[in-house]
């Protein structure tokens, strides 16, 4: 039940495209949904984040889209760029409390000039 | 921002040797930090919960008597890699909590991470 599933393991895309990365959790206590971006040797930094009141949040060219019902979330990044190439990781916790977060597995991004 | 630092970035030792790892809340109080372990091409591991003065919260599977962790102020938690083994290499995370903003878990920041290789 603390298993966030994200899809898929690795993805390439041409500059300008529209990478879509997807993740599903299964426990519904889970009410904080961040997605983070890490670089080669970094540590991840936090992207954008979300809370299940909405079902899409945007900042900048990223995206993400919620679907309660489902339990799933999407990150989608418009304008690709090749600076975007790096691993992204999807997340889930509680919003209050002890805060501990369950990561995705990650996907490896790849844009393409 | 927020900066979050851990100290070394990389370190190298013989096995059998014990490593600390610091990681600082640079520009804010953080009662609360996190540890991951993270392995190439690996999601991040929560390892434990440090909670300043308190004894840390360790993950179902993680040897606690393996990782030291000590939060001995709001702004630095250490972690201990005692007898440290080929199998300990790894990329060591912290995350820490702001104290003062607002119990929203979008507070809590991340350290660059602390490459360990044991020989």
């Amino acid at each position: 039940q603390q298993q966030v599933k994200q899809s898929p393991q690795s993805l390439i895309v041409q500059k300008g495209g529209i990478p879509i990365i997807n993740c599903a959790y299964e426990n519904t206590a889970f009410d904080y949904f961040p997605w983070y971006q890490q670089f080669p040797g970094k540590g991840p930094a936090l992207l954008i984040a979300i809370r299940p009141d909405v079902s899409e949040k945007k900042e900048g060219r990223f995206t993400i889209s919620f679907n309660k019902s489902a339990k799933q979330f999407s990150l989608h990044i418009m304008d690709s760029q090749p600076g975007d190439s790096a691993t992204y990781f999807c997340a889930a916790s509680r919003f209050q409390g002890a805060q501990k977060l369950v990561f995705g597995q990650g996907t490896r991004l790849t844009i393409n000039p | 921002g927020a900066v979050v630092s851990q100290h070394p970035s990389r370190v190298i030792c013989k096995s059998g040797t014990s490593v600390k790892i610091e990681c600082r809340s640079l520009d804010f109080q953080a009662t609360t930090m996190f540890w991951y372990r993270q392995f190439p091409k690996k999601s991040l591991m929560l390892m434990a919960t440090s909670n300043e003065g308190s004894k840390a919260t360790y993950e179902q599977g993680v040897e606690k008597d393996k990782f030291l962790i000590n939060h001995a102020s709001l702004t630095l938690s250490t972690l201990t890699v005692t007898s440290a083994h080929p199998e300990d290499s790894s990329f060591y995370i912290c995350s820490a909590r702001d104290l003062h903003r607002d119990t929203s878990a979008e507070t809590q920041y991340f350290g660059p991470g602390t490459r360990l290789l044991v020989l």
